[in-house]
């Protein structure tokens, strides 16, 4: 079942604008992981971050978790119109950290 | 590293018949596969999760019967849709873990989109 809930499920902004999106999990978890996916294609893996850390940055990308609140953010600084796709948060249980599962997503659209 | 293909990546079929769907891991070697299952505009839902050399754990609700596994080796796994129906039409998506990399990554291949007549 799916126990992610991201918000918003559609963002529109313009380029060069900042991008952000937001998702909530239900179960103590192992590590939160963003996958990005165009359309009609594979998912392709952004970034993971532990349920001990707090912040993680990968070029334009950062993330943050906060356990307490069992949500995570991902802001996109920067977009461009390549950035346009669906983007999903993904849980890895403490229990069973080898599977994961999959919030709703958000579909962004970088306007040129 | 880590690249997962899919073949084939499109197929139309009709009612009835079967459809195998096949998971390749071209790069490292995967104990572990997992396949989902994607419909338009929505999330990934977890189908199975597939065990090199030993049975594949189904999700509830899923027919085992109906969406047959096999795992034969660390590179490949195979999912075939018996009797389709056009409620099976979907997009399905396989994922793999790299042993070699440790980590809890998934590295998914680019879907086969399954289209039943």
């Amino acid at each position: 079942s799916q126990q992610g809930e991201e918000d918003p499920q559609a963002l529109s902004i313009q380029e060069g604008e900042n991008a952000t999106m937001n998702c909530s999990y239900k179960t103590s978890i192992n590590n939160l992981q963003w996958y990005r996916q165009n359309s009609g294609r594979g998912l392709v893996h952004l970034i993971l971050i532990r349920s001990n850390e707090r912040e993680k940055h990968s070029g334009r990308l950062r993330v943050t978790l906060d356990t307490s609140k069992k949500s995570s953010s991902l802001l996109i600084t920067a977009s461009r119109a390549a950035d346009t796709a669906s983007y999903f948060c993904a849980t890895a249980d403490s229990g069973s950290a080898r599977q994961l599962t999959f919030g709703s997503g958000t579909q962004l659209t970088v306007l040129p | 590293g880590a690249v997962v293909s899919q073949h084939p990546s499109r197929v139309i079929c009709k009612s009835g018949t079967s459809v195998k769907i096949e998971c390749r891991s071209l790069d490292f070697q995967a104990t572990t596969m997992f396949w989902y299952r994607q419909f338009p505009k929505q999330s990934l839902m977890l189908m199975a999760t597939s065990n090199e050399g030993s049975k594949a754990t189904y999700e509830q609700g899923v027919e085992k019967d109906k969406f047959l596994i096999n795992h034969a080796s660390l590179t490949l796994s195979t999912l075939t849709v018996t009797s389709a129906h056009p409620e099976d039409s979907s997009f399905y998506i396989c994922s793999a873990r790299d042993l070699g990399r440790g980590g809890y990554e998934q590295y998914f291949g680019p879907g086969t989109r399954l289209t039943v007549t």
